[in-house]
């Protein structure tokens, strides 16, 4: 079983800022299969990126994913109020049914 | 509009049994992959467990932590999913999601949520 080490665990920005989220993954996996979500208080996840890199429809260009292998991030290009939630990255899969996340970055306001 | 509503939680007392709902609109249940995932109280997400569609048969598959005690199935006519949980632990309590679960995605939608405690 993949697993997914989210650093750091909090994140303190000041709006404006650029945020850098990171995801480790213990062992290489097609990056097809890595999306982020973000959560804020009371409410469902709500998916962001997938296949590493793609927005999910409605999602702000501000948030963009990359990385491959081992390695993926999540990139808020300026971070805006609403933005700070956790964030979590998922490593997905049919067959076997692989649904792994991260324990999840908190981004706060500084 | 996707819509998944789910019900059914509460207190239960360890040892007992709850039967959470989702309710699914705005797309076309029958043949749509869903899954379950929780939360527990400040915690990260956890996978439950999945039913696939008619059209493959509805077969389950499930997490290790719930697996011989909670049974996923689902009723087509009412677009609608099941959690049923046996043998309720204290470490089950939590928000429990219901989400769809299309191969090859990721869970592209939630449903808010419902809170199972299960304490004496």
């Amino acid at each position: 079983e993949i697993v997914l080490t989210q650093s750091p665990d909090t994140l303190s920005l000041s709006p404006g800022e650029r945020a850098t989220l990171s995801c480790r993954a213990s062992r290489s996996f097609v990056s097809d299969y890595l999306a982020w979500y973000q959560q804020k208080p009371g409410q469902a996840p709500r998916l962001l990126i997938y296949g590493a890199s793609n927005r999910a429809t409605g999602v702000s260009d501000r948030f963009s994913g990359s990385g491959f292998g081992t390695y993926f991030t999540l990139t808020i290009s300026g971070v805006e109020p609403e933005d700070f939630a956790v964030y979590y990255c998922q490593h997905y899969g049919s067959s076997p049914p692989t649904y792994t996340f991260g324990q999840g970055t908190k981004l706060d306001i500084k | 509009e996707v819509q998944l509503v789910e019900s059914g939680g509460g207190l239960v007392k360890p040892g007992g049994s709850l039967r959470l709902s989702c309710a699914g609109s705005g797309f076309t249940f029958v043949n749509t992959w869903m899954s379950w995932v929780r939360q527990a109280p400040g915690k990260g997400l956890e996978w439950v467990g999945r039913i696939k569609g008619r059209s493959e048969g509805g077969p389950t598959d499930y997490a290790a932590p719930v697996k011989g005690r909670f049974t996923i199935s689902r009723d087509d006519l009412k677009s609608t999913l099941y959690l049923q949980m046996n043998s309720l632990k204290p470490e089950d309590t939590g928000m429990y999601y219901c989400a769809t679960d299309i191969p090859g995605r990721p869970f592209d939608h939630w449903g808010q949520g419902i809170l199972v405690i299960v304490s004496s």
